[in-house]
């Protein structure tokens, strides 16, 4: 069955320090990997993508993150956390299975403080 | 390019009533999805059209329907509302094969 996992329902990191967080997927084909980042009451903003090719990935507002296949993992990181990045972050997969359909986690809430 | 559009924003119904919500997809996107998501259940997908064909379903139950036009615009409708319908519904559009972009969601409010 396919399913994304966030272990870590929320952190805390201070201003200026870096920051990881884990994501952990099942599924069944070459996954489509995706961070999202949503703010209160806001709809989904997409971090960045993995598709194929170089394993880790480059995204907007200073975001990667690496895929590692034998581990099913797409951890997110930044090197340096600013107050404006507490929100909630979505990692999903998806797929082409007849209709693309995304499988989000729980999501993981960060804090940012100063 | 303009992203993705919902109307209304938000909405307060009472229970047994229906409603609509509309979806407008980013220009050239032919794929239309929908999702629920609540504090307790979280991002939970409801259903995906494509060229006005619905291609992919969610586990809810048949009071929850949509369409999509030959414009890829979309419409979900809830019919005979319940309080757990309280929800902000997602919208999200894509080519078809790849990156699903969300709109900013209506808030529904069943009392």
């Amino acid at each position: 069955a396919q399913s994304v996992t966030q272990p870590d329902i929320h952190i805390t990191v201070s201003e200026g320090a870096s920051l990881e967080l884990r994501c952990n997927y099942s599924y069944g084909a070459t996954p489509y990997l995706f961070w999202y980042v949503q703010s209160p009451g806001q709809g989904l903003q997409l971090l960045l993508k993995y598709f194929s090719g170089d394993t880790l990935v480059q995204g907007i507002k200073g975001f990667e993150a690496e895929f590692k296949r034998s581990q099913s993992s797409f951890n997110l990181r930044k090197p340096s956390v600013h107050w404006s990045d507490a929100a909630e972050y979505f990692c999903a997969v998806g797929g082409d299975t007849g209709g693309f359909k995304t499988i989000f986690g729980a999501g993981t809430r960060l804090f940012v403080k100063a | 390019k303009a992203g993705v559009t919902q109307t209304p924003r938000y909405l307060i119904k009472t229970r047994g009533q229906q409603v609509t919500l509309s979806c407008s997809p980013i220009s050239g996107h032919r794929s239309v999805s929908w999702y629920q998501q609540t504090p307790g259940q979280g991002l939970q997908f409801l259903f995906e059209y494509f060229s006005e064909t619905q291609r992919n379903k969610g586990n809810f139950p048949g009071r929850f329907s949509g369409r999509q036009f030959s414009n890829s615009r979309s419409e979900m409708n809830v019919s005979t509302l319940e309080l757990g319908d309280s929800a902000l519904y997602l919208c999200a559009s894509s080519r078809g094969f790849d990156t699903q972009y969300f709109g900013p969601g209506t808030r529904l409010t069943v009392l």
